[in-house]
């Protein structure tokens, strides 16, 4: 059973177009994240998101939205799509209230813009 | 502000050689400290954590760490180094409010037979 799963894995498009990512967890945790690892593998926090509390990294361009139907759910949109943006995205997911903070990571979906 | 050191962005080993893959933090509060291992083309995998108990962390795959908080580091180790342990490690501090982890900028691990 995959705790927490990406769709699609790999995701190749041009550039000033707009795609999402789709992020599943089934660890019944509240609290979910996404990531951004660049080309150096540098992982760099984008948002978190609980039921309660958006908390936006504010290097993030505003062009990146998260979107959660459910608590289990948190989804990635990107608009007007830049070359810059092409890196490994993570989705991990943790349970609120606990200061240690172990998260648990899906396997990445690799964003290439052309 | 919370910030990790990883020393050396690559280590190579021979196979049954020790592991030491170093990490040193700055916090303003009393850490939470992790280690991640990312095998090729894969997510991140909780190696092992530090959550103020004991300083010497026991984690998975032979691997541990021990927390020293006069050198502010968070070395990992291994004895015995196996050809399936080359990967790219991350070392990573919870950041105070418990939103996001602040990782350092990896470590890639080479074992030769």
């Amino acid at each position: 059973d995959t705790a927490v799963s990406q769709t699609p894995k790999y995701l190749v498009t041009q550039m000033g177009n707009d795609k999402s990512i789709k992020c599943e967890q089934n660890l019944g945790h509240d609290t979910m994240y996404w990531y951004k690892q660049d080309s150096k593998k540098f992982l760099k926090i984008m948002f978190s998101y609980n039921n309660k509390e958006l908390i936006i990294n504010e290097t993030v361009p505003n062009r990146f939205s998260p979107k959660s139907p459910d608590k289990a759910h948190l989804n990635l949109h990107i608009n007007s799509l830049e070359l810059g943006d092409s890196a490994v995205y993570f989705c991990a997911s943790s349970t609120s209230g606990r200061n240690y903070n172990e998260q648990f990571f899906g396997p990445g979906t690799r964003l290439t813009v052309l | 502000a919370q910030s990790v050191t990883q020393l050396g962005s690559h280590v190579s080993v021979s196979e049954g050689a020790l592991v030491l893959l170093r990490c040193n933090y700055s916090s303003s509060v009393p850490p939470y400290l992790f280690w991640y291992v990312q095998y090729p083309n894969q997510g991140l995998q909780l190696l092992l954590k530090y959550t103020s108990a004991a300083t010497l962390v026991k984690g998975i795959n032979g691997f541990e760490a021990e927390f020293k908080k006069s050198e502010t580091s968070f070395h990992l180790t291994k004895p015995s180094a196996h050809m399936s342990d080359a990967a790219e490690y991350f070392c990573a501090v919870s950041d105070p409010a418990g939103t996001a982890l602040i990782f350092g900028k990896g470590t890639t691990l080479s074992v030769s037979s």
